[in-house]
């Protein structure tokens, strides 16, 4: 079965740490990853990741593929308390169907920033 | 354009009742879906549908219907209602397509107890 695994669960930073999310998989027919940011509601989409090393950046979030790895990063620099959240990482596959869809979710990591 | 919209937002139920959890998109995408989502454990898959006429069961089906009959309603059945389906669950939608595919817009979800 395919899996998505993210890591740590949870992390406790101050503001102004710099963090680094992790997020490996095995995923049959790879077609992307992607970043969701989740506060108290629905999850918001940050990034869509489908080469390996380039990087995509919005603001202070940042985020590279490894594909020969099998792995993804989402750095957050100068950490604010609103980073606080959950953030999902997922795994798309090219082919739809089974019991996993198309997009596999990791458990998340648990971010919470401090004053 | 109001995206993908839930209701009911909150719902208490008792053991054995039915209810239909209500999922409407105006952005005519193809693919819709329904999760839950349990503390740490990330979104589980319950249903998809790639298109109206047609569903298929995620990870965890037992004790949900759905049915897709219009592209832009995909409504959610829980019938008999357990304790076990106490959650909060999420509707979300995307396209097809290479630069779209993958994306979901989650709905903002609906935290059911099961009592």
């Amino acid at each position: 079965e395919d899996k998505v695994v993210q890591s740590p669960l949870s992390l406790v930073v101050h503001e102004g740490d710099t963090v680094t999310l992790n997020c490996s998989y095995e995923v049959t027919n790879f077609r992307s990853l992607l970043w969701y940011k989740q506060e108290k509601k629905a999850p918001t989409f940050l990034f869509m990741l489908t080469s390996s090393g380039i990087e995509k950046k919005s603001g202070r979030l940042s985020s590279i593929l490894d594909k020969k790895e099998l792995f993804s990063i989402l750095n957050i620099t100068a950490t604010q308390t609103g980073d606080s959240a959950i953030y999902l990482c997922a795994v798309g596959r090219r082919n739809y169907g089974g019991s996993q869809g198309n997009l596999i979710f990791g458990k998340g990591t648990k971010l919470s920033v401090k004053p | 354009n109001a995206g993908v919209t839930q209701t009911p937002k909150f719902r208490i139920l008792k053991i054995g009742q039915s209810m239909t959890l209500q999922c409407a998109q105006d952005m005519n995408h193809n693919y819709m879906y329904w999760y839950r989502q349990d503390p740490g454990m990330g979104l589980k898959l319950i249903y998809y549908s790639v298109g109206a006429g047609i569903t298929d069961k995620g990870e965890v089906p037992n004790g949900y219907n759905v049915s897709r009959s219009t592209t832009e309603d995909f409504p959610l059945r829980l019938e008999l209602a357990a304790p076990s389906q106490t959650s909060v669950y999420f509707c979300a939608s995307s396209t097809e397509g290479q630069s779209g595919a993958n994306v979901l817009t989650f709905g903002a979800g609906s935290r059911l107890t099961v009592l």
